[in-house]
Formats: C-alpha cells, structure tokens, sequence
C-alpha cells in the first residue's frame, strides 16, 4: 500500500517568493500533521488537520504560513514572502486517528526547502 | 515550554558494543515514543511507551520509561551497522492536545 507522499522532494526558490508544498496521506487517515526539520534538530511541530479543519496550529512560526486540508485527504503548507530562515526539511505525517494517546503517525519523506 | 533532551547528540561505536542513549524532561508526558530516521526519509515509529516503568523489547532494542513519566531510556544491545541512524524521542504533554514534542536526536553511527 501507498505510504504518505509529498511533493516536491525539493524545492529551491528566491527569497521572497511563495511556495506550496502538497502532502498526500495514506487513504483513510483522518489526522494529518506538519513539522519542520532544520539540519540537526527534530522534527518540529506546526499545524494539525482532524479532517479539514486544522485543530491545532499553534506552531505555525508566524503569519506567512498557511495550511489548508480542503477535502480532509490532500494538504497543502503555504509559505508567503520565502526567507533564507524557512530552508529545513518539511515532513508531513499522517495518522488513523488522532484520539488516543498512542496513536501511530506515518512520515513521508519530507520536501527539502532551500531559499536562496 | 516542554522539552526533551537527549544525549548523547552523536554516538560513534563498534559492532558487538551495548549502547543506551537517554531523553529526559522537566515535563510529564502522557506517552513517550522512539522514532528511526534515515538520511532523505520520514521518522519510523519504533516504539511507544505510555506507562510509568514500563519496559518494552523489540529485538535487540530495550525501552523504557521512568516512573515519573518524564524521562526514557534506549537501549541496543550488541549493535550492528545497520543501527545506524538518528534516534528521536518525542512525546505529547500530559496537559493534553494532539502536539508532539521531538527531541533532537542522538545520531548514532555502528563501524562494522
């Protein structure tokens, strides 16, 4: 079966720009999750979808990043006016559920972001 | 703030060695759980702990989790190359919510 795929694996852009970056869950998973990786850290976090509504987006950095779940399966993190600060990893997660406190999350391997 | 530490940040040793690399907290965590990541790829869930002292094996790999819940322990037991990888801790607070704090993981690296 299909794991958590997201697209694209890089992406290079000028500081200033606007990027999206799309994340394709594992059919059924009604939980979806954002984090950033910069180089030598863990994964931190940003936003939660249950479904389409993001319930928690507390980690959003600021005001240039949006994220969006339309139809509850593909997301989509938007980040307006790129600053050389935002290049890290972006991984997506997913996960059947969100309740629970064991819940299992799935990771696509992630889009390197670099701002140049 | 809740946060994990882990140490040691990078860990070079032999095949056939034991290793345990720690992640600890000032915070209580509802669940703890120890993540693999591969160079290019995602986190791949190894284990979670939810328990107070709760001793988990997978393998060659011990887990486990203080009582207090704010710290865990992993342990490798004869370690061999493919071990290598960096090892994350991540937790959710007891206080609730869906967010999942990461540590920043021990990079460990197994010479054959």
């Amino acid at each position: 079966g299909a794991g958590v795929s997201q697209t694209p694996s890089n992406k290079v852009t000028e500081k200033g720009k606007y990027v999206e970056l799309r994340c394709d869950p594992i059919s059924g998973h009604t939980a979806l999750y954002w984090y950033r990786q910069s180089l030598g850290q863990g994964p931190e976090f940003l936003i939660y979808f249950q479904g389409t509504g993001a319930a928690d987006d507390s980690g959003l950095p600021n005001d240039r990043f949006f994220a969006v779940r339309p139809e509850g399966s593909v997301s989509t993190l938007k980040i307006q006016r790129t600053e050389r600060g935002d290049s890290a990893v972006y991984l997506c997660a997913s996960s059947l559920m969100a309740s629970g406190i064991s819940n299992e999350q799935f990771f696509g391997p992630g889009t390197r972001l670099t701002v140049l | 703030t809740q946060l994990l530490e882990q140490s040691p940040q990078f860990l070079s040793i032999q095949e056939g060695e034991n290793l345990t690399v720690y992640c600890n907290s000032s915070s209580v965590f509802s669940s703890l759980q120890w993540y693999r990541q591969e160079p290019g790829e995602g986190p791949v869930l190894l284990v979670t702990v939810v328990t107070g002292g709760e001793v988990k094996k997978l393998k060659r790999l011990t887990f486990q989790f203080g009582d207090a819940r704010k710290d865990s322990s992993l342990h490798i037991t004869a370690a061999q190359p493919g071990d290598t990888g960096l090892y994350l801790c991540a937790g959710k607070a007891e206080t609730g919510g869906f967010k999942t704090i990461f540590g920043a993981g021990t990079r460990l690296f197994v010479k054959a």
